[in-house]
């Protein structure tokens, strides 16, 4: 099944612990990225990436950093989380960055940071 | 500060109505503008997308007005359905290629619709 994977689903951690949430396609899709979603604020783009190697900021990327060595993964690092990166974090993908190449979203993980 | 404003944030209608969410935008060399639908607990779907070459685009129940001069677009839900309860997002980009990979989201819409 062609399909976005994110794990964790949920995690709550401490501030300062570092954490790593994963994100895996398997539809050999060159565009990944990463976005928050807060409460009014719809869906803010973190960092997002055209193909391996090859990364650039979105609108928040304060706090975050990202790595793409293979082309189906494409992991977020938070090395010193914040309470104020609790949020709901979605990976998306799609075939190119061609903005009318649909964009798939995995099914979220919901961060909190106390 | 938000580079596409959605509106309304939230919206009740009846079974049958319909259910229209508007979005204005700053930027003009915006020149993608789609729809996401998102049910709770799950990541976003595409919906329905228009390029700002046409005025209107409709698929099924769902259709996406355009106005160029106005800077806004808006989605149409006719004949809403309980299953069309969910959040929609607008969302706009650019599709030259200097800019592909950046997307800019409205804050969403929180979509009731009672039986």
């Amino acid at each position: 099944e062609a399909q976005v994977t994110q794990n964790p689903r949920y995690l709550i951690t401490v501030t300062g612990k570092k954490l790593t949430v994963t994100c895996s396609q398997n539809m050999n899709h060159e565009y990944m990225s990463w976005y928050r979603q807060d409460p009014g604020l719809g869906l803010r783009q973190i960092y997002y990436s055209m193909n391996v190697e090859v990364t650039d900021k979105g609108d928040v990327p304060e706090g975050y950093k990202v790595s793409r060595k293979e082309k189906r993964n494409f992991p977020l690092i938070l090395e010193s989380p914040s309470p104020n990166q609790t949020s709901l974090y979605f990976c998306a993908s799609s075939l190119s960055p061609r903005p009318r190449d649909t964009q798939y979203f995995g099914p979220g993980t919901r961060l909190t940071v106390l | 500060q938000q580079q596409v404003k959605q509106s309304p944030q939230s919206l009740i209608v009846q079974k049958g109505g319909i259910s229209i969410i508007n979005c204005a935008y700053e930027n003009t060399a915006f020149d993608y503008f789609p729809w996401y639908q998102q049910f709770p607990g799950k990541g976003p779907a595409l919906l329905i997308a228009i390029r700002p070459d046409v005025s209107e685009k409709k698929e099924g129940r769902f259709t996406i007005s355009f106005n160029k001069s106005a800077k806004q677009f808006s989605l149409h839900i006719m004949d809403s359905q309980p299953g069309d309860s969910a959040t929609y997002f607008c969302a706009a980009s650019r599709a030259i290629t200097d800019s592909w990979g950046k997307f800019q989201f409205g804050a969403g819409t929180q979509v009731v619709v009672t039986p």
